[in-house]
């Protein structure tokens, strides 16, 4: 069976500074994993996925997340946040099966 | 380059009325294609995906039924609406990697479509 949590449900930052999301994984096989992110009203738009290559990946928008096996973690991270990053991020992860399982979301919110 | 295509974006309808929610996909062949509700606040749920033309494979019972006539157009339907129906509705498609063990490949979504029941 597969799982993933994000820990956090709402984080806020300040312009500027970095953004740490964080999500755990479970999975009984290799998995691949994804960080979506989606504006108010919007579909979701890929970030990032890591399919058993390297394991620090880099996406768009100046983000990156680094897989770690030992702790079972996929955290999003990003040097310094902008006003645009405010935003609903959602950890993703895929195995055998055809359909994924989400996290229940992290609400970014970024201060002026 | 893959597009996919969801309409309508908003859409009021009355308890007890049916419904029927399109979604294409552009520049790919065969996609495992999806649908997902996400209530006000929430996270997703995904409530059909498919595999191929006419196969449905369905997650949550509910009064909605889905049907796939044509390899890249998935249809969300409802007979009789409910309240509870209310919610933000997403289609997506993947890669069908289902015999490519380790080759799993993210969704991508449609911009949604925002169903009130009143």
């Amino acid at each position: 069976a597969q799982s993933v949590t994000q820990l956090d449900s709402h984080v806020s930052v300040s312009e500027g500074t970095p953004v740490l999301l964080r999500c755990n994984y479970s999975s009984s096989y290799s998995p691949s994993l994804f960080w979506y992110v989606q504006h108010p009203n919007k579909g979701l738009q890929l970030l990032l996925k890591y399919t058993s290559a390297a394991t620090l990946v880099k996406g768009i928008n100046g983000f990156e997340a680094e897989f770690k096996k030992s702790e079972t973690s996929f955290h999003l991270t990003k040097p310094s946040a902008h006003m645009s990053d405010a935003a609903e991020y959602f950890c993703v992860v895929s195995d055998l099966r055809v359909s994924s399982t989400f996290g229940d979301g992290t609400t970014l919110t970024v201060k002026p | 380059s893959q597009t996919i295509h969801q309409w309508p974006a908003t859409l009021v309808q009355p308890v007890g009325s049916p419904l029927s929610l399109e979604c294409t996909v552009e520049g790919t062949s065969n996609p495992n294609l999806y649908w997902y509700r996400q209530a006000a606040g929430r996270g997703l749920q995904l409530l059909f995906y498919s595999v191929g033309i006419g196969q449905i494979s369905s997650e949550v019972p509910q009064n909605l039924s889905a049907s796939r006539p044509q390899d890249r157009q998935f249809i969300l339907s409802s007979k009789k609406l409910l309240l509870s129906d209310s919610g933000f509705y997403l289609c997506a498609w993947s890669l069908n990697t289902l015999y490519r063990q380790g080759a799993y490949q993210p969704q991508h979504f449609g911009d949604g479509t925002r169903l009130s029941i009143l």
